[in-house]
C-alpha cells in the first residue's frame, strides 16, 4: 500500500536554529498538508498545498513557517527560527480520495 | 468553540467487550474520518463517512453519523488488547481541505 514517508523521524535542534522537515507524499495525490501535535494535545492543521501554492493555512502558520515542493516528489516544511513551543510531532499528509498521513517527525527544540 | 469534541476522554474495557466513542462537530461537513494513533506514533486512517451516509462498516468497526445532531460514533466490536490506542475523529468542512481533529479518546483494552 502506498505510504507517505517523513524524514527524519526525530530531530533535536537549538532554539533559534532553522529546521527543514521532509516528506514524500503519495505520487498521484494532488493535495499535501502539514499538521502538528504538541505532546498530549490534539492534532492541529498548519497548511495545505495544491498546484504548487498554499491553498489554506491556519493562524499557527505564521511568517516563521514556509512550505516548498522543490521537485516532483518532496514536500518540505521549514521553520526559520525555532522556539521552544515549536516542539511537537509534525505530520505530513497527502490526499486523493482519502487522507494518508506519514508517521511523523518528532521535533524537540532545546 | 472547539470542533470535534470527543467523549469519553478515556475508556478502559476488557478484551471481547465492545467500545463506543463519540464525537461532535460544529460546522457543515463534507465527511468525517476516524483515526487511530498508538502512543507517540503516526495517524492511521480507519474509516471515512460522507455527510450523506448514516452508517458505515469496516471489519469490526462501525461508524454512524447524525448530521442533525452534528455527531458521530465509532464502535469497535469484540475488542482486542491490540486495539489499545488513541482514537480521533476529524471532520472535513464543506469548504476548504483541512481536517479538524477532536481531542481523542484513549482506549485501553485489558487482556
Amino acid at each position: 500500500e502506498p505510504e507517505v514517508t517523513q524524514t527524519p523521524s526525530h530531530q533535536v535542534t537549538q532554539m533559534g536554529q532553522e529546521v527543514i522537515l521532509r516528506c514524500v507524499p503519495i505520487s498521484n495525490h494532488l493535495y499535501f498538508y502539514w499538521y502538528r501535535q504538541i505532546l498530549g494535545q490534539k492534532v492541529e492543521f498548519l497548511v495545505s498545498f495544491y498546484n504548487n501554492e498554499i491553498s489554506e493555512k491556519s493562524e499557527i502558520f505564521d511568517d516563521q513557517f514556509s512550505v516548498e515542493r522543490p521537485d516532483g516528489s518532496n514536500f518540505t516544511l521549514k521553520i526559520r527560527s525555532t522556539k521552544l513551543e515549536d516542539s511537537a510531532m509534525y505530520f505530513c499528509a497527502s490526499s486523493g480520495y482519502g487522507y494518508t498521513f506519514g508517521s511523523g517527525t518528532r521535533l524537540t527544540v532545546v | 468553540s472547539q470542533q470535534g469534541e470527543e467523549d469519553p476522554q478515556a475508556l478502559s474495557i476488557q478484551e471481547g467487550e465492545n467500545a463506543t466513542m463519540n464525537c461532535s462537530y460544529k460546522t457543515s461537513i463534507n465527511n468525517l474520518q476516524w483515526y487511530r494513533q498508538n502512543s507517540g506514533r503516526g495517524l492511521v486512517h480507519l474509516i471515512l463517512i460522507r455527510s450523506n451516509e448514516r452508517e458505515k462498516h469496516s471489519g469490526r468497526l462501525r461508524v454512524t453519523l447524525d448530521t442533525s445532531k452534528k455527531s458521530s460514533s465509532l464502535l469497535i466490536t469484540a475488542s482486542r488488547a491490540a486495539d489499545t490506542a488513541s482514537y480521533f475523529c476529524a471532520d472535513k468542512e464543506t469548504s476548504g481541505s483541512r481536517l479538524t481533529f477532536g481531542e481523542g479518546t484513549q482506549l485501553t483494552v485489558n487482556p
